[in-house]
């Protein structure tokens, strides 16, 4: 199976600054990572998938790069509505896995 | 708009078994694969498998093989989930997720998960 290291666990930021979260997996996943949104009393939301590509809804001040093992989400100026729980999620192979998650909370 | 609803907490006992339920609407059922996804607490998320309610094929992660069988009901435009063998190591919230495009492998939407606790 495709370890997927999701880091950092846990991220303090403040509204107006960028953040960048880095997922790293154990073989290569060409381009294939898919990136997901979870914030309480809402469903999963998909940000980012084929690495890069912003899902219809995505706001621009999202965006995702890498290819290979090598991925990182980044959001610009973070809004207040940013603060949540990211994961990413390999979609190049079965089975299909997750990386374990980062807690962006407010500073 | 899409939307996917599942059904109501569970509480079951050790060994029994329990079938959770994810109405679809909005779209095509038959049309997108629906995954179901596992989250147990304090963990990340594990891929169970898919089901294509169009022909009802399913592929399953091997982890999940014997334990999760996925069905899907046309007529009501519902997948099902049933998990069987309970035990406390299966109480976790359990998602059911769109596939945004056939063998894109990522998921669209996702409903708002079933909290199955496991416990006599």
């Amino acid at each position: 199976d495709v370890q997927m290291t999701q880091s950092p666990s846990y991220l303090a930021a403040s509204p107006g600054e960028s953040v960048s979260i880095s997922c790293k997996a154990s073989k290569s996943i060409n381009t294939y990572l898919a990136w997901y949104q979870e914030k309480p009393g809402k469903t999963n939301k998909l940000l980012i998938y084929s690495g890069s590509t912003l899902q219809s809804g995505t706001p621009s001040r999202f965006s995702g790069s890498g290819s290979g093992t090598d991925f990182t989400l980044t959001i610009r100026s973070l809004e207040p509505e940013d603060f949540a729980v990211y994961y990413c999620q390999q979609h190049n192979e079965y089975p299909l896995t997750f990386g374990s998650g980062t807690k962006l909370e407010i500073k | 708009q899409v939307q996917l609803q599942q059904s109501g907490t569970e509480l079951v006992k050790p060994a029994s078994s329990v079938k959770i339920s994810c109405k679809a609407s909005g779209y095509t059922f038959t049309s997108n694969y629906m995954h179901w996804i596992r989250q147990q607490p304090g963990n990340g998320l594990e891929w169970i498998g898919w089901i294509y309610p169009g022909n009802g094929n399913t592929k399953y992660n091997q982890k999940f093989d014997g334990k999760a069988t996925l069905t899907a009901d046309k007529s009501s435009s519902t997948a099902y989930m049933q998990l069987s063998s309970l035990t406390s190591e299966d109480s976790a919230v359990y998602f059911c997720a769109r596939e945004g495009h056939t063998e894109a492998l990522y998921f669209d939407y996702w409903g708002q998960g079933v909290m199955v606790t496991v416990s006599s």
